[in-house]
């Protein structure tokens, strides 16, 4: 099983839509969890991360669901410029912060 | 600031030779990681570093090196380069174990042929 699960997509949404998928992690002693979004051939931005039971950044809500090992984004009012892929990202040792990337979710916003 | 910096953004390599990818950043992070991605494929840890003078291997060391002087830089050296570390290499930093978000800079894309 890998340790960060992504459903790759791509997610074909209608300009103005709501779209939520959802990440799942095996680790269960993971303490941080973030949300990234990379766009064709550039950085992964850190567009919000995930703690406590989750949180809102405009349109933009993450859930964390410690008991199932999950997480979920939605994003309300899609626009355009939200068509990119969605990175899943969850820490695997507390110390030195190391990381562990999911593949990825590919969102497709369509006018 | 210009956060994470990398050069050079593009490079052809042969196979065998060896280069250095360069990092600095300019943010007064203590962390500082290497990755790797492959085509459709999330990113891989190649090493990372705590504090200068501090490094360590990630999931993938094989072929490479790394060093940390300073604070700010963090290079990464190819040895023998070989067709399989053809990728996408992005640098990244984060301040601490309690704040732990990572940024990246802008990747460099390398070709090994």
């Amino acid at each position: 099983r890998k340790e960060v699960e992504q459903d790759p997509g791509p997610f074909n949404v209608p300009e103005g839509a709501t779209v939520a998928f959802n990440c799942t992690y095996s680790n269960s002693a993971s303490q941080s969890f973030f949300w990234y979004r990379q766009d064709c051939r550039k950085e992964p931005k850190l567009l919000m991360s995930v703690y406590s039971s989750g949180n809102e950044d405009g349109r933009f809500t993450a859930q964390l669901n410690r008991a199932s090992q999950y997480i979920s984004l939605l994003i309300r009012d899609s626009k355009l410029s939200d068509s990119a892929t969605y990175l899943c990202v969850v820490n695997r040792e507390a110390a030195g912060n190391k990381l562990t990337f999911g593949g990825g979710t590919r969102v497709l916003v369509k006018p | 600031n210009a956060g994470v910096t990398q050069t050079p953004k593009f490079h052809i390599l042969k196979i065998g030779q060896s280069m250095t990818l360069q990092c600095t950043q300019d943010m007064n992070h203590n962390y500082m990681y290497w990755y790797r991605q492959d085509p459709g494929m999330g990113l891989k840890l190649i090493y990372y570093s705590v504090g200068a003078g501090i490094t360590d291997k990630g999931e993938v060391p094989n072929g490479y090196n790394v060093s940390r002087s300073t604070t700010e830089d963090f290079p990464l050296r190819l040895e023998l380069a070989a067709p399989s570390q053809t990728s996408v290499y992005f640098c990244a930093s984060s301040y601490s174990d309690s704040i732990p978000e990572q940024y990246f800079g802008p990747g460099t894309r390398l070709t090994v042929t």
